[in-house]
């Protein structure tokens, strides 16, 4: 079965203080992965999609990096609007004609002044 | 201008109660979807519709029927709510199958 697993559950960082999300997955054959940002009381907002391992995107402070079993989200020096819930999903073989995502249980990131 | 809207917002009933829940889209996509938000913010897709056709039917009790009138929108009805319904509800649009999908704002039920 297609699995995904975030880690950590949760992190606390200072400003300025960079640091990584990381997202396993397990998958029959991954057609896409896809980072995800969820504010308090919103619906996911959509940052990236990587396909192929060595993969990597950017935007602003995030950078998304892909290989062949986990991708990671590197926050580089964060600023306390960074701080949401990221959560990170697959499109594997198995879902991919039905389009079914599968989500992880997400990271919840706290920045302090 | 808003991408994937839902309405209503907020949404607080009694137990047995038949509610709806609404969606559209102005994306110009094919394919709309509901996602279930648990307590512990996990999402798990519900249905997904491709030209208002059903394509995905997860394992959700027959209590809950999603309508797609057009391309552009997807309603969620849900009949004899039960305590365990009480979650957010998110709708969710793509291109295409299998596509980056765009989420809605939410929809939080509470039943009592």
């Amino acid at each position: 079965e297609d699995q995904v697993t975030q880690s950590p559950e949760a992190l606390r960082l200072q400003e300025g203080e960079s640091s990584s999300l990381n997202c396993s997955y397990t998958v029959s054959g991954l057609r896409g992965l896809f980072w995800y940002r969820q504010d308090p009381g919103k619906g996911p907002e959509f940052l990236f999609t990587l396909y192929s391992a060595g993969e990597e995107k950017e935007k602003e402070r995030l950078k998304a990096t892909l290989t062949k079993k986990e991708s990671f989200l590197h926050i580089t020096a964060p600023k306390p609007e960074d701080s949401a819930t990221y959560l990170c999903a697959v499109h594997s073989d198995r879902s991919y004609n039905t389009d079914k995502l599968i989500f992880g249980t997400g990271t919840r990131l706290q920045v302090f002044p | 201008d808003t991408a994937v809207s839902q309405t209503p917002k907020y949404l607080v009933t009694q137990m047995g109660n038949d509610k709806s829940i609404k969606c559209e889209q102005n994306l110009g996509h094919d394919t709309m979807y509901w996602y279930k938000q648990d307590s512990k913010k996990f999402l798990k897709i519900m249905f997904s519709y491709n030209n208002k056709e059903l394509i995905i039917n997860e394992t959700v009790p027959n209590r809950f029927s999603p309508k797609s009138p057009d391309k552009a929108h997807l309603n969620l009805h849900i009949n004899s709510l039960e305590l365990g319904d009480s979650a957010v509800y998110f709708c969710a649009s793509s291109r295409d199958r299998a596509e980056t999908q765009y989420f809605g704002p939410g929809t939080r039920l509470l039943v009592l």
